[in-house]
Formats: structure tokens, sequence, C-alpha cells
């Protein structure tokens, strides 16, 4: 596609219950980020992928949070039993080589009630 | 780990006015970005800075990377409504066959016209 897609763009989760957010990287991009951004916070690293390999989860918070990228395009972020301290912005970008082809989607606002 | 710091948190200017913002931080880059964030949306890149006392300009906009690879700013001349936004410096550490960015907290710049 066109740009990155991020679904869904809201969720409500209750504390306790898990998620699924799925990130759709531009075609053709073979690396994949996912950033953690919290209210009036810049974003925060979590996790790369190179293709399906993950070569860098060292800004996962904790061992609830799991990223997933099975044949190199779509990535899942998957969070269980969530905490209201997941409360954020997730945003996933991708790049096909280097900073300048580093796009970002328009992220998916989770709020843990 | 690695802060980059900005301030103030908002700034508010007159529409045509010019606006200077910085970010320091705590460590070495060896590229500085410059990114825009509107509501809603992921962060979008303005201006790479690839070596010590490199300026640069993209249109309105004007970026330098300090010698000290510690500090930058960021430059907008005759400011337009359309430049509010959240701005973010981040310095860029190489991961794998990409890079990840560290972000600073961001500045709010909102323009009366």
């Amino acid at each position: 596609g066109a740009g990155v897609s991020q679904s869904p763009r809201y969720k409500v989760a209750k504390r306790g219950q898990d998620v699924a957010l799925r990130c759709d990287p531009i075609s053709g991009h073979v690396s994949l980020f996912w950033y953690q951004q919290a209210l009036g916070q810049g974003p925060e690293f979590l996790t790369y992928f190179q293709n399906e390999a993950q070569l860098d989860k060292s800004g996962l918070p904790s061992d609830r949070f799991f990223a997933e990228r099975p044949e190199g395009s779509v990535s899942t972020l998957k969070i269980q039993r969530t905490q209201q301290e997941d409360s954020a912005v997730y945003l996933c970008a991708s790049s096909l080589r280097g900073v300048y082809g580093y796009t970002f989607g328009s992220g998916t606002r989770l709020t843990v009630v | 780990g690695q802060q980059l710091n900005q301030s103030p948190q908002s700034m508010f200017i007159q529409e045509g006015e010019d606006v200077s913002m910085n970010c320091t931080s705590s460590s070495i880059f060896n590229t500085w970005l410059w990114y825009k964030q509107d509501p809603g949306e992921g962060p979008v890149l303005l201006i790479a800075l690839y070596k010590a006392g490199e300026l640069t300009s993209n249109g309105r906009l004007t970026a330098q990377f300090g010698i000290t690879r510690k500090d930058s700013f960021l430059n907008i001349s005759a400011s337009i409504p359309s430049d509010v936004g959240i701005y973010f410096c981040a310095g860029l550490t190489p991961t794998g066959a990409n890079s990840k960015l560290t972000f600073g907290k961001g500045i709010t710049l909102s323009v009366r016209p």
C-alpha cells in the first residue's frame, strides 16, 4: 500500500485482557519497528524486525509484550494481561533502507480501563 | 539510558514570527533528526543531520548539528498556521541492518493568526 497501515485505530481493553495490534508495512520494506508513545512523551523504541527475524527486542517493557512477523510482511504486537500503564499510542514504522525511508503509521491508541 | 532534552514543553508565537527550538543530549549521537507530529498521526521526518557542525535547510526550516554532537537546534522562519504541531528531536543508534530512534519529549508549537 501507499503507507504504513495500523489497525485498529483505537482499542479499549479491560485490565487483564489480551490485545493484538496489527501493522501492515509499505510493500517491500524489509525493516519494521514498533514504538510506544505515552501521553505527552516522545515515542520509545520497543522492537525491530529485519524480514521475519526479530533482531532487537531490547525495548519491550516486560514479558507480557510479544511481537511477531512470521512471513516478513504484516506484524502483530501482542500484549497479554494488559495493565493501566500499557495505555499509550503504539506506532509502527517500516523502512526499505536507512532513515529517509523510515515511515510511521498513524498508530493504535490503546486505553486500558 | 540515553535521553534527549527538549524545552520548553510548549511555545506560542504569532504568525509570521521566527522560532528556534533546542535539543540536548547526555550522550553523543552520530546522526540527529527532527520530526513533526500532527494530532492522530505518526511523526514525519523534517531534517536529518549527519556531521558535527552541519547546517541544513529544508524550505523555511533550518537545523544545525552541534560541534559536540550532543545538541542540535531547529529554526522555523516566517511561521504559518500549518506549522502547528509537536516537534521532536531524535538521535539514531544502529541496530541490526538499520537504526532505531531515541526521541526527546517534544515541543508543542502554537501559532496565533
